[in-house]
């Protein structure tokens, strides 16, 4: 299985802060990365797949980057409707896997 | 606009079988170029993807439950549904389907992410 990592585990920022999430494969997935946002008690959420491409609907202030093993996650100007947890999700390969996921929250 | 909607028992008895169906609305699960997965996320913890269904019949499931899951579609009702043997109570999650929008294949591999979820439904394994 691949194993994706993500760091920082919790991150706190206040609104209109630049944010930025790393996430990392354990093998090369090329750019076959996703990035999802969760609130609590809701489904996950697409923003990115194959690492930059933004998913329609979803606000420019989210970007995605990277290819290979490193990938980032950037908010440009945070709003306070983007506090809640980020996955990374790797589809190079079987089975499927998330990243542990980053909460943003308030400073 | 497509939508998917959980369903099926709340609570399992340790050692039975957990069966959840997902419906889709607003768009056919026979329809090329898309999956279809199951997803769970266990209390407080991150997601673990349980396998899909591709609408030629091609399934894949998680090494970890391979043994005890199983995908199935029924065409005629447009829902998928899973079957899970044999639960114990780390089996406790919140279940989500969802559609997986194909970007490429090659041979039965499907390259896909997950545009559209349901909104989940609770198990428990409790006796």
């Amino acid at each position: 299985d691949i194993q994706m990592t993500q760091s920082p585990s919790t991150l706190s920022a206040s609104v209109g802060d630049r944010v930025t999430i790393t996430c990392r494969a354990s093998q090369s997935i090329s750019s076959w990365l996703a990035w999802y946002q969760q609130k609590p008690g809701k489904a996950p959420k697409v923003l990115i797949y194959k690492a930059s491409s933004l998913e329609s609907g979803v606000p420019s202030r989210f970007s995605g980057s990277g290819s290979g093993t490193e990938f980032t996650l950037t908010i440009s100007s945070l709003q306070p409707d983007d506090f809640a947890t980020y996955y990374c999700q790797q589809y190079n390969s079987y089975p499927i896997t998330f990243g542990p996921g980053t909460k943003v929250d308030i400073k | 606009q497509l939508q998917l909607q959980e369903s099926g028992s709340g609570l399992v008895k340790p050692s039975q079988t957990l069966s959840l169906t997902c419906a889709v609305s607003g768009g056919s699960i026979s329809s090329g170029g898309y999956s279809w997965s199951w997803i769970r996320q266990p209390p407080g913890k991150g997601l673990e993807w349980i396998g899909y269904m591709y609408h030629r019949g091609i399934t894949y499931y998680n090494p970890s439950l391979k043994s005890r899951v199983t995908i199935s579609v029924d065409r005629s009702k447009n829902h998928f549904s899973l079957n899970l043997s044999s639960v114990t109570a780390a089996d406790t999650a919140v279940y989500y389907c969802a559609r997986g929008v194909v970007v490429a294949a090659a041979d039965i591999y499907h390259y896909f992410y997950m545009d559209v979820w349901g909104k989940g439904t609770t198990v428990t394994v409790s006796s």
